[in-house]
């Protein structure tokens, strides 16, 4: 398996632009997570999906972040307009989610670097 | 919800030391605790977990330890080896699948 993929892997965009990420999570899993890492907040949690469902989407920041998921090989996250303090990197991560009080390991994929001038 | 508290935030060691990162949590009813390696510019990988129904996890040369009762779990890494410098993340549950991470511990192992 080529693992979860995402992509593009930079983005330089203006400020005002719209940008959309990318990920196709690993076949088979059921979950899918978009994170946000910068280095004053750490890795936070924007959005999930279970199912192809968003379950819990109380990390996205405002109303300029929105996230899909299509089908159960694709997602997107967009941010419409972008804003210099979007700049971070975005992991999207997939797992085989099986019940809910049973935890299984977190695939990440390679992130996407984005900056917004 | 769950809370996670991490520490170091850094550490020091000299290649073949011992390293000890120890994470705090809140929610006496977690029952999964992973440690995820990030080196620098790729993506955090998971290292070791483990599951509330034991006390400890070894693999090599890393263990996780867990104190239900304190609330707390630790990751050692024994022999510590310059590959072994990365930002070192912990977690717990909080909520379907979905994780809260600590804020990470930057070790750095000099030759």
């Amino acid at each position: 398996d080529a693992g979860v993929i995402q992509s593009p892997r930079h983005e330089v965009t203006e400020m005002g632009q719209e940008v959309t990420l990318r990920c196709k999570p690993i076949s088979g899993h059921n979950s899918l997570f978009w994170y946000r890492q910068t280095m004053m907040r750490g890795l936070e949690l924007l959005i999930y999906f279970n199912n192809n469902v968003p379950i819990d989407d109380s990390g996205m920041p405002e109303d300029r972040f929105s996230a899909k998921m299509p089908n159960a090989s694709f997602s997107t996250l967009k941010i419409q307009p972008s804003e210099p303090r979007d700049s971070a990197v975005y992991f999207c991560a997939s797992t085989r989610g099986t019940s809910g009080s049973s935890y299984n390991e977190q695939f990440f994929g390679p992130g996407t670097r984005l900056t917004v001038l | 919800g769950e809370n996670v508290e991490q520490h170091p935030s850094t550490l020091s060691v000299q290649e073949g030391d011992s390293a000890v990162i120890k994470c705090t949590y809140s929610d006496s009813a977690s029952n999964y605790f992973p440690w995820y390696k990030q080196e620098l510019g790729k993506r955090p990988q998971l290292i070791i977990d483990i599951r509330s129904n034991v006390g400890e996890k070894k693999d090599q040369r890393i263990a996780v330890t867990l104190n239900k009762t304190a609330k707390h779990f630790s990751l050692h890494i024994t022999e510590t080896q310059p590959e072994d410098s990365a930002v070192y993340f912990c977690a717990a549950p909080t909520g379907f699948q979905k994780l809260v991470f600590g804020t990470g511990t930057r070790l750095l192992v000099s030759p």
